[in-house]
């Protein structure tokens, strides 16, 4: 069963860092892309860093450029995302999730997501 | 960065009534495109990708159309457990953006 499972939130003071992680299971980790995407309290979802395949390609989000790193262990199967210099409005739910797609096709999509964990910026 | 705009932000519908959602992206995205069903609560959820295809396990109910920048969701006869927040969102590129959300509430 393909499954993702994020850990590492928490309540962290302005400027401050932090590192979630997203264990993967059923699947190997670096035979695909694995996207963040967080949700502001009673917001909608907004997409935040994708790891390629290969590992070699890395995009951000503009509201978290040269602030966010996303990394991947695969002996561990496990994604990463450190976070640091951390605001009040990166405060939400940060969800992991697959990026699958059809061969040759070049459609993708998110698919599965993990339950989330939730980051609390604040003093 | 690609704008995607979801009608109506919320609706009330009755079990039975047949709900359209619709999604407007800002340039053309071809079908880089997919639909979210996410609970209170509870992650997202794939419904429809590549505009049109049914995800393995999604009630037939649901369907999605669309292509270029106008994109519909679909369900043919509402039932109670679609009560649900849908999104849409765009794959096309790079910052991969999502609609706004439409909240679906049972009457």
């Amino acid at each position: 069963q393909v499954q993702l499972v994020e850990s590492g939130g928490g309540v962290v003071q302005p400027g401050g860092s932090l590192r979630l992680s997203c264990a993967a299971s059923g699947f190997t980790l670096s035979s695909y892309g694995i996207h963040w995407v967080r949700q502001a309290p009673g917001k909608g979802l907004e997409w935040v860093a994708v790891i390629s395949s290969d590992g070699r390609n890395k995009y951000y989000a503009d509201s978290v450029k040269g602030r966010f790193t996303i990394s991947r262990d695969s002996s561990k199967n496990t994604l990463y995302l450190q976070m640091n210099s951390l605001r009040a409005e990166d405060t939400a739910v940060y969800f992991c999730a697959k990026d699958d797609y059809y061969d040759g096709s070049g459609y993708h999509w998110f698919d599965p997501w993990g339950q989330g964990t939730l980051v609390t910026v604040s003093s | 960065d690609i704008q995607m705009t979801q009608s109506p932000s919320s609706l009330s519908a009755s079990v039975g009534d047949r709900v359209t959602i619709t999604c407007r992206a800002s340039q053309s995205i071809s079908s880089y495109f997919n639909w979210y069903q996410q609970e209170p609560g509870r992650a997202p959820k794939l419904l429809i990708y590549a505009a049109s295809s049914l995800q393995s396990g999604v009630p037939s109910r649901f369907s999605g159309s669309g292509s270029g920048t106008d994109f519909t969701l679909t369900i043919s006869s509402l039932q109670p457990e679609d009560s649900a927040t849908y999104y849409c969102q765009q794959t096309y590129s790079t910052p991969y953006t999502f609609g706004q959300g439409t909240k679906l509430e049972i009457k």
